[in-house]
This record gives structure tokens, C-alpha cells and sequence, in this order.
């Protein structure tokens, strides 16, 4: 079955980065698009966008422009998000998911990165 | 970008009855319209796509309706496992995907 497993909880000081892996399982790893979408304690979803993992294109919502990239390893099904210069507004828990069919069909369980001084 | 506007933000409905969630986009996303099922401590589910096509394992009571910018969700007869967040998510413009702020659906 499709899964999506997400590594564990961080927590990191402001400025730093904090990088999230995603490692797939059930399906062809390079066939389908990865996003990323991140939600705040008690708040909406956000997306902050998407790779190709067979060509490793990817494209990003313009908020994050510039803070994030989002990388994979083919060779172990993952997939990665990185988030530089983080403040306490990135505090949430960062969701990858797969994109089946026209959109988000499968997800990871979700990291929760937390961060403070 | 295009901004969805979900309402209400709250809706208390009593088990067996009928729920309906709306969904506004600030302009036309054709039916390019997914919702999504979130209860606490969870990852979303995707339920409908397309606007009105169910997702793989989604039971009948769950409909989706509307095209350009309207958009309706109904659960046609509450079971205890319904009562949870629901989000709209438009995907016509690509590396724009956004989605509405949600709808809670409480015991009543």
C-alpha cells in the first residue's frame, strides 16, 4: 500500500534551517509529484509547493521563495524539504503528499517543527 | 492568487442529519476543486476531487457539487466518524494551489 513516512519532530533556534525527509513506499517513487504543505497549531493548511521527483523540477509558492528547497534521493525513495532563516511563525507540522490523479491523494503523518530560542 | 472562502466556520449538526459546507473562490477555478477531511492529530484525506468525483474508499454520503466559483460539499447522513475539519482546495493555477481556511463540523 502507498505510504508516506515522514521523519521525526525538531526543534531549532530562529535563523536556522531544519531539513524534513519523506521516504515513499507502495509505489513508483519517480512517477508521482511530491508537495509540501505546512499547518500551524490550530490553523489552515498551507501549501508551499512541489518536485518532480524523476527530474528533480520543482516549484514554489512565492512566500517562500528563496527560504525553501526541496530536494529528493532516488535511489531510497525520499523526498526532502529544507527551510532556512526560521522564525517562530514557521512553527508547525510540514506534511508531504503525493499527487495522484489531479491532486494531493496521499500524505505523510506530518513533522512538527517547532521553533524557539 | 486565488483566495478561498469557506462557510461556515462552524456547523453543529446531530448525528443522522444533513450537513452542507460551502466553498467560494475568488475567481473561476473550473471544476479544478478538491475537499479534504481532517480530524485532530491527523494528516488531511483526500474525499472529493474534480469538484463531485470520489476518492478511492470514500463512502456515497459524501457529495461534492458547483463549477467556477460556488462549491458545495454535503454529507448526506452524519455517522460519529464525520464530526471533523473540512478543507476546500482549488489546483487551477499551478504553483498557486491554496486552500480555504475550513469548516468544523461539531456534534450538535
Amino acid at each position: 500500500q502507498v505510504q508516506l513516512v515522514q521523519s521525526g519532530a525538531e526543534v531549532k533556534k530562529p535563523g536556522a534551517s531544519v531539513k524534513v525527509s519523506c521516504k515513499a513506499s507502495g509505489y513508483t517513487f519517480t512517477s508521482y509529484d511530491i508537495n509540501w504543505v505546512r499547518q500551524a497549531t490550530g490553523q489552515g493548511l498551507e501549501w508551499m509547493g512541489w518536485m518532480n521527483p524523476n527530474s528533480g523540477n520543482t516549484g514554489y509558492a512565492q512566500k517562500f521563495q528563496g527560504r525553501v528547497t526541496m530536494t529528493r534521493n532516488t535511489s531510497i525513495s525520499t523526498a526532502y524539504m529544507e527551510l532556512s532563516s526560521l522564525r517562530s511563525e514557521d512553527t508547525a507540522v510540514y506534511y508531504c503528499a503525493r499527487v495522484g490523479g489531479p491532486t494531493l491523494d496521499y500524505w505523510g503523518q506530518g513533522t512538527l517543527v517547532t521553533v524557539s530560542s | 492568487e486565488i483566495v478561498m472562502t469557506q462557510s461556515p466556520a462552524t456547523l453543529s449538526v446531530s448525528p443522522g442529519e444533513r450537513a452542507t459546507l460551502s466553498c467560494r473562490a475568488s475567481q473561476s477555478v473550473s471544476s479544478n476543486l478538491a475537499w479534504y477531511q481532517q480530524k485532530p492529530g491527523q494528516a488531511p484525506r483526500l474525499l472529493i476531487y474534480g469538484a463531485s468525483t470520489r476518492a478511492t474508499g470514500i463512502p456515497a454520503r459524501f457529495s461534492g457539487s458547483g463549477s467556477g466559483t460556488e462549491f458545495t460539499l454535503t454529507i448526506s447522513s452524519l455517522q460519529s466518524e464525520d464530526f471533523a475539519v473540512y478543507y476546500c482546495q482549488q489546483y487551477n493555477n499551478w504553483l498557486t494551489w491554496t486552500f480555504g481556511q475550513g469548516t468544523k463540523v461539531e456534534i450538535k
